[in-house]
């Protein structure tokens, strides 16, 4: 059974750089086909795409969110990573990484899900 | 890009059918058949309950449907029960590579 493990700092502090990593187990991440990407929540909100990275390194990224965010894959430890920089406030929830197809039009497997607090 | 469209809520009583709205535009719901929905409960990840607009993947209730006509896709959930009380989201793949989510619906089950 595939696997998401969503892991980094809980509190950032405004003006700097979100950075969070998706171990993947039960599964390889050089998989063909599957798209891995990051999905945020804020609090008391509806779901926000951020990005997805494709099995072979080709990037996709919400427009709105393009300039400040950065994912990457590191096959050898089966993990992909989300960065995003020059936080604010707004910035603050609930992180999911995930799996999916379509560039994660569908995502089967979800992570729990972690929560970023941007403050000083 | 801006969200799909999704009625703020909807309810409905047990044994009953309601049906989610959302709509898009010709760049992303109208243009592709790739339309998605997702069943959230409080504190919990999103779960797929709907994919390519009217496929359930295994494990899910044939209570749930979903279609598409134009630039609006549905997804409706008959005899209701009061677990299916939650919120839920569309999404769709756009015409720039990208995906976009629906402002989400939640649902009362009376």
């Amino acid at each position: 059974q595939l696997q998401l493990q969503e892991s980094g700092p809980g509190l950032v502090k405004p003006s700097e750089t979100l950075s969070l990593t998706c171990t993947v187990s039960g599964g390889s991440i050089s998989s063909s086909s599957y798209y891995w990407g990051w999905i945020r929540q804020s609090p008391g909100k509806g779901l926000e795409w951020i990005g997805s990275i494709y099995y072979s390194g080709s990037t996709y990224y919400n427009p709105s969110l393009k300039s400040r965010v950065t994912i990457s894959v590191d096959t050898s430890k089966n993990q992909f990573s989300l960065k995003l920089s020059s936080v604010t406030a707004a910035d603050t929830a609930v992180y999911y990484c995930a799996r999916g197809y379509i560039v994660a039009t569908t995502i089967d497997y979800w992570g729990q899900g972690t929560l970023v607090t941007v403050s000083s | 890009q801006s969200a799909l469209t999704q009625p703020a809520s909807v309810s409905g009583s047990p044994g009953q059918s309601i049906t989610i709205s959302c709509t898009g535009t010709s760049s992303d719901v109208g243009d592709y058949n790739y339309v998605s929905w997702y069943q959230q409960h409080p504190g919990k990840a999103p779960k797929l309950m709907i994919y390519d607009v009217s496929k359930r993947p295994s494990g899910v209730s044939n209570r749930f449907s979903g279609s598409k006509s134009g630039n609006t896709a549905s997804l409706t959930i008959s005899g209701l029960q009061p677990e299916d009380e939650a919120d839920y989201y569309c999404s769709s793949y756009t015409s720039s590579n990208t995906v976009v989510f629906g402002g989400g619906t939640k649902l009362t089950v009376l």
